[in-house]
């Protein structure tokens, strides 16, 4: 099992919000970084550090940390948006790092 | 332009050594804060980490995989390379390399190589 835990499966109906989690210890102390990956492609980075977009990630992704939960949002899903997440962070002993086993968005 | 791609064998045999390189470019492997790692994802499963080399040679390994692991970096070529020993069926997935950037208090894998399919079989 992994350090880091995703619900695995998470639905949202277009245009609305939806939230998907990251529990794990190490999050108390490094933020999470989020990923996604679509059918027969690699995975993509969507967030990092504290809320942080790479060029080209849309507004409507946004990340956010509380104790040991990080969360990504996307405000307004879109059809494109139907994914599978991960997020990855450091492992217990902060010495490598860890996905969780993310999490399939649908969005109906 | 960042690109990564890995190379190697697509099949090999349980108990033998997987050796997989990965050719980038657009980036050097000298510049702080720049590491290049693998992780790889069996057929229908999640990602797994397995390994990072950072500019000034250190090496981080997946606690599960260490004994079996080895990184290494030729940063005038720019390749960095994953032994893998002890090959078994359970180990079939798609091997991504990955530039990550590693923060005081985070780290992003920004970019991805396409990722190579390999099938341990007999």
């Amino acid at each position: 099992s992994s350090e880091l835990t995703q619900d695995p499966a998470v639905s949202v109906a277009l245009g609305q919000t939806v939230r998907i989690t990251c529990q794990g210890d190490s999050l108390r102390s490094y933020y999470a970084s989020w990923y996604q990956q679509k059918p027969g492609q690699a995975p993509v980075l969507v967030i990092y550090g504290k809320n942080n977009r790479p060029s080209g990630i849309p507004d409507r992704f946004s990340g956010s940390s509380s104790g040991n939960t990080a969360s990504l949002t996307i405000t307004g899903a879109q059809a494109e948006d139907e994914a599978d997440y991960y997020c990855n962070s450091r492992d217990s002993s902060g010495k490598g790092w860890v996905f969780g086993g993310g999490t399939k968005l649908t969005v109906l | 332009q960042i690109t990564l791609k890995e190379s190697g064998p697509t099949l090999v045999k349980p108990t033998q050594t997987l050796t997989l390189t990965c050719t980038f470019s657009g980036f050097s492997l000298s510049t702080s804060g720049v590491g290049v790692g693998w992780i790889r994802q069996p057929p229908g499963k999640a990602l797994e980490w397995l390994a990072l080399i950072y500019w000034d040679d250190d090496k981080r390994y997946s606690p599960s995989l260490k004994s079996r692991l080895t990184i290494t970096k030729d940063t005038s070529k720019n390749q960095v390379v994953l032994t893998m020993t002890n090959m078994d069926p359970v180990d079939t997935a798609t091997y991504y390399c990955a530039h990550q950037h590693t923060y005081y208090d985070s780290s992003a894998i920004d970019y991805w190589g396409q990722g190579t399919l390999v099938t341990v079989s007999s």
